[in-house]
């Protein structure tokens, strides 16, 4: 129930294309799905993040595209560019749990050729 | 990465040894976090802290333990490492309970051999 599954594992885009990475979840009492960015050597940083009360949230070329009867969620990169490769993290969170921490997914590595 | 500090960024030890990696915020934020990081696994939380000297496990803690007796810095320990204890580790902060956006560190590499 604690489980988010991320697929797929590894991803290859040609420059200008649409990246997809899908996220799915067990638990309904989450409530916050944000997703990370991780470059070589950085750690990860916040991206972009939705909650369930919505059905798509979009910044930029990132879309999160929420599918709550479904248990699942993804990020949509649009026009995807060279400097848009390397690791993401979907990850959901249950405010008010005993914990109350992120769980993450296991990561997507994503290459994007020039 | 802002406000956020871990030393060292590498280690290499040895089997048997004890290891401490250090944690330090100028946030002043309340909440501290250790993950580690492995290829095929994401990241996994070890221990987290929620004020000073409070603190509790997460879903992989078996084998470390931390400390926090400051605000600003978080402890972690492995009281004797293992090669299988041979991972990234990360510290995050946050704000408080409601606060989503974690912020982390850049990581220490830790090889044990």
């Amino acid at each position: 129930q604690q489980q988010v599954k991320q697929s797929p594992q590894s991803l290859i885009v040609q420059k200008g294309g649409i990246s997809i990475i899908n996220c799915a979840y067990e638990n309904t009492a989450f409530d916050y799905f944000p997703w990370y960015q991780q470059f070589p050597g950085k750690g990860p940083a916040l991206l972009i993040a939705i909650r369930p009360d919505v059905s798509e949230k979009k910044e930029g070329r990132f879309t999160i595209s929420f599918n709550k009867s479904a248990k699942q969620f993804s990020l949509h990169i649009m026009d995807s560019q060279p400097g848009d490769s390397a690791t993401y993290f979907c990850a959901a969170r249950r405010y008010g749990g005993s914990q109350g921490n992120l769980i993450f997914g296991k990561g997507t590595k994503l290459s994007v050729k020039p | 990465d802002a406000g956020i500090t871990q030393s060292p960024r590498h280690k290499v030890t040895e089997t048997g040894t004890p290891v401490t990696l250090r944690c330090h915020q100028t946030e002043n934020h309340r909440y501290m976090y250790w993950y580690r990081q492995d290829p095929g696994h994401g990241l996994r939380l070890i221990h987290y802290s929620y004020g000073v000297k409070d603190t509790d496990k997460g879903e992989v803690s078996d084998g470390y333990s931390v400390s926090r007796s400051k605000t600003e810095d978080f402890l972690l320990t492995l009281e004797s490492a293992t090669s299988s204890q041979t991972s990234v580790y990360f510290c995050a902060i946050s704000a408080d309970r409601a606060d989503y956006g974690y912020t982390f560190g850049s990581g220490t590499r830790l090889t044990v051999v």
